[in-house]
């Protein structure tokens, strides 16, 4: 099992409630990954970072922001929050390796947010 | 457009049968394939890795191939328990991508029954 740790792992909020997701990971993983995932669908990558204060913008268009002050802490903020925020939210991490090869990407156990 | 497309949508088997899950891919330049378990409620965990080079690749009870000609990739599941019940995703790394960008298939959702 793959050290990364995401907290809550379940959250129920009312609209504008401004939030943090918590993602860690003890791997020393340069890259970090956030993903988003509906019932039935692919993830896709709304944030990554290749390393300290380092982080772009994914595939997906997000409301939400993150930052990397620390190499091994990866949080997810929203603002404020709407009932389109409803969603499960995915933190990752990998290696940086040189060259062509990729390595493998850890995943946490995920944060089930709920807007109403 | 890079895309992964995954079938059966859903499948459900016998404890004990064997099962075979699809994968067709567009992704160009081509790194890697990779075939994800993702159990309710968890995050994926890598099964396989396989490289362009690589045409089988077993862990345990499951095996996948692939045939980056057709860019099909297929997992087999060997006499399924119930632990097996979960999602299978199909994840295809661009290799033209310095972040080693993941391309997601919606994944393949296994029932086993007892």
């Amino acid at each position: 099992e793959a050290d990364i740790y995401q907290t809550p792992r379940y959250l129920v909020i009312g609209t504008g409630k401004k939030i943090t997701l918590e993602c860690s990971q003890t791997m020393g993983h340069d890259k970090m990954y956030w993903y988003q995932q509906d019932p039935g669908m692919e993830l896709h990558l709304i944030h990554y970072s290749y390393g300290v204060n380092s982080t772009e913008k994914g595939d997906l268009s997000s409301e939400s922001t993150v930052s990397r002050i620390r190499t091994e802490h990866f949080p997810l903020t929203l603002e404020s929050a709407r009932p389109s925020h409803t969603s499960q939210y995915l933190c990752a991490s990998s290696e940086k390796v040189g060259g062509r090869v990729h390595n493998e990407q850890f995943f946490g156990p995920g944060t089930r947010l709920t807007v109403l | 457009k890079n895309q992964v497309e995954q079938s059966p949508q859903s499948l459900i088997i016998l404890e004990g049968k064997n099962c075979t899950l699809q994968c067709n891919y567009t992704v160009s330049p081509f790194s890697n394939l990779r075939w994800y378990k993702q159990d309710t409620g968890r995050g994926p965990v890598s099964l396989t890795i396989m490289t362009f080079s690589e045409n089988t690749k077993s862990n345990g009870r499951y095996t996948a191939t692939l045939d980056a000609d057709t860019k099909q990739s297929s997992l087999h599941i060997t006499a399924s328990q119930l632990s097996d019940s979960a999602s299978y995703i199909c994840v295809v790394t661009d290799r033209g991508s310095t972040l080693g960008r993941l391309y997601f298939g919606r994944g393949t959702q296994l029932t086993v029954w007892p």
